[in-house]
Parts: structure tokens; C-alpha cells; sequence
């Protein structure tokens, strides 16, 4: 049962420190989506991935966040210094190969649910 | 440019009920539209999806949803409402020319006995 894997599920830390979450999307998905969620703003898209590049990263504090790709298999969202607003849920998801007029599926993992005290 | 409205943020129904989660999209080109679930404490998961080969396109746990390009509509519905339905429901839309989504903000769902 194919799925998108994030890590860690939940972590508390405190304001200042640097955060890494972790996406594992399903083997041969090429593009790659983090959002974040939270009450006030709902579903956001952070970042976008396509072969490991980034294609749309707007919706990204530039000051303190930073979204990779190191290989297929991974893709990074890192926070440092982090602070107490950005506690919030965070979702990769991951999507096949793009081919025109297919509205292919995305798929999301379960979150990383992020709380900076 | 992409963009969906859900009209509610909240939606109470009885149990046994006709569901109905309202979402109108804007679109420049052809949109692909999704409605997506999400559990308490789970990620998002897939309802459906419209890709312009039905305009009547069903879904899992009986639900459905008509394209309706006149009214620029895309609502899901269920016949008869069950308590697991209750959850957040999240309209999306895409472009057909790459894999960009764009959410509503969701509608919480919530099914009285």
C-alpha cells in the first residue's frame, strides 16, 4: 500500500530552534507539494516540487524556512529559527508524472504536527 | 488563475440526511476537481475527482459530485448522511497544464444523531 511518509508525527520545541519534518513521497512520484494547516488560515501551499526542482515556493517565509529535495526519495521543510507562530500542521504530498489534461491525484501523508513553545 | 469557494465553513446535518457541501471554482482553462476528506488527526485523503469524462462523478462512502460548467460549480453530495462522515471536506481545483492545487478553506461536516 503505497503512502506518503512524514517524520517526525509531532514535536514540541522551543521558540529559536531549528526544525527539520521529513517527506518520504510514494515511489515514483515526481512532483512533491508541502502545505501547511492551521485553524486561522487553513490548507497553504508552502512549497512545490517538480524532478526534485522547485517550481513555487511564494507561499514560503524566505527568512526562515527552506525547502529541499536532496534525492527522489526525500524532500525536507527545515525552520530555524523557529517561532511560536508557526505551530501548525504540516503536509507533504506527492503526485505522479504530470502529463497535460490529466488532473493527476495527490496524495498526502499523515502530517507533522509542529507546536514551538 | 485557479481559485475554489466553499460556501460554510460548517455544516450540520441529521443523521439519515441529504448531504450537501457546496464548492464553486474560477478557472481560465479546463479545471480538474477534487474533493478531498480529512479525519480528525489524519492527512487529507482522495473523495473524488472530476477530469472532464462525466460530469456526474462518484466517489468513496457514496458520495458524488456534478460539474456544472454554467454554474461554475463542482458541489459534493450523499444521500443519507452517517455519523463517520463527519469530518473536514476540502474542494480543490487544478490546472490542466501541470499539477498546481489550489484548496478551499474546507467545510467541517458534522452529522447529529
Amino acid at each position: 500500500d503505497a503512502r506518503v511518509t512524514q517524520t517526525p508525527r509531532h514535536k514540541v520545541t522551543e521558540m529559536g530552534q531549528e526544525v527539520t519534518m521529513r517527506c518520504q513521497p510514494i515511489l515514483g512520484h515526481n512532483t512533491v507539494f508541502w502545505y501547511r494547516q492551521t485553524m486561522m488560515q487553513g490548507l497553504e501551499l508552502l512549497a512545490y516540487f517538480r524532478n526534485r526542482a522547485p517550481l513555487d515556493d511564494s507561499g514560503m517565509p524566505k527568512d526562515r524556512f527552506s525547502a529541499e529535495m536532496p534525492d527522489a526519495t526525500l524532500a525536507t521543510l527545515k525552520i530555524q529559527p523557529s517561532e511560536p507562530r508557526d505551530s501548525a500542521v504540516y503536509f507533504c504530498a506527492s503526485g505522479p508524472q504530470t502529463q497535460v489534461r490529466s488532473g493527476n491525484t495527490i496524495y498526502f501523508g499523515e502530517g507533522s504536527w509542529l507546536t514551538v513553545v | 488563475a485557479q481559485s475554489v469557494t466553499q460556501l460554510g465553513s460548517h455544516v450540520s446535518v441529521s443523521e439519515g440526511a441529504l448531504v450537501l457541501l457546496r464548492c464553486n471554482y474560477s478557472s481560465s482553462v479546463p479545471p480538474y476537481l477534487f474533493w478531498y476528506v480529512q479525519y480528525p488527526n489524519q492527512g487529507l485523503q482522495l473523495l473524488l475527482k472530476y477530469t472532464s469524462a462525466a460530469t456526474l462523478v462518484k466517489g468513496i462512502n457514496g458520495f458524488e459530485a456534478e460539474f456544472k460548467k454554467s454554474e461554475t460549480s463542482f458541489h459534493l453530495t450523499k444521500p443519507s448522511a452517517h455519523m463517520s462522515d463527519a469530518a473536514e471536506y476540502f474542494c480543490a481545483v487544478s490546472a490542466n497544464t501541470g499539477n498546481q492545487f489550489y484548496f478551499g478553506t474546507g467545510t467541517s461536516l458534522t452529522v447529529i444523531p
